[in-house]
């Protein structure tokens, strides 16, 4: 099993370009998370999907789209990159269970230029 | 909304005891959890209090107090692996699923 997969690793954009990245889990969770990590800070939630085809804002959703059209699948898209979207960015998935926890993939590095 | 503090940083040596400290403010509390982080790494879960109260495994402990809205998480034995970051996190306001995380302790460990 391979848990929870995020793609790509890295990532290096342009101001205005745009990218998907991609989580993938085989957990079969339903609730999914998009979080991004600046230095020296917690995690800030970006978006979150409690079941195929939901998603709902974060703390911080400006500048960012997802979707979950399949379980398995959420996809956090940049439409128009700017510099102050240079961070770590982490999906999690979690269960349900009473004890909220929550399964990290390995995180994007994405740099804006 | 809510809101987490804990030190920034917490230096000890190998062998030692430390303690890593939270509190929180958050209306409709559900749980106080507590997540490791390697550098360069993903979060890792740790522990899960809902009640008040000691929760051990193995040589790490979480402890809550809901009254004080307060939690800490005990480290014993210190190894040079346990250096990395520590993360408390609550759900936030009116949701039981999603998480609001600390901005972290820098725990390292001496030899």
């Amino acid at each position: 099993n391979a848990g929870v997969t995020q793609t790509p690793k890295f990532r290096v954009l342009k101001t205005g370009q745009s990218m998907t990245l991609l989580c993938a889990q085989d957990m079969n969770h339903e609730y999914m998370y998009w979080y991004r990590q600046d230095p020296g800070m917690g995690l800030r939630l970006i978006h979150y999907s409690v079941g195929e085809g939901t998603t709902a804002k974060g703390e911080v959703p400006d500048g960012y789209n997802v979707s979950r059209l399949k379980k398995q699948n959420f996809l956090l898209g940049l439409e128009s990159a700017a510099p102050s979207q240079t961070s770590v960015y982490f999906c999690a998935t979690e269960a349900g269970t009473p004890y909220n926890e929550q399964f990290f993939g390995p995180g994007t590095r994405l740099t804006v230029l | 909304g809510q809101s987490l503090e804990q030190p920034s940083e917490v230096t000890a040596v190998e062998g030692a005891i430390v303690q890593i400290n939270c509190t929180y403010q958050t209306s409709g509390f559900y749980g106080l959890s507590w997540y490791q982080q390697h550098d360069g790494g993903a979060p890792t879960f740790l522990s899960y209090n809902a009640l008040d109260g000691l929760e051990e495994t193995g040589r790490f402990s979480s402890f809550l107090s809901r009254s004080d809205s307060y939690g800490y998480l005990l480290l014993q034995e210190l190894q040079m692996k346990d250096s990395a970051s520590y993360f408390c996190a609550v759900p936030p306001s009116g949701s039981a699923r999603q998480l609001t995380f600390g901005s972290g302790t820098q725990l390292t460990v001496l030899p």
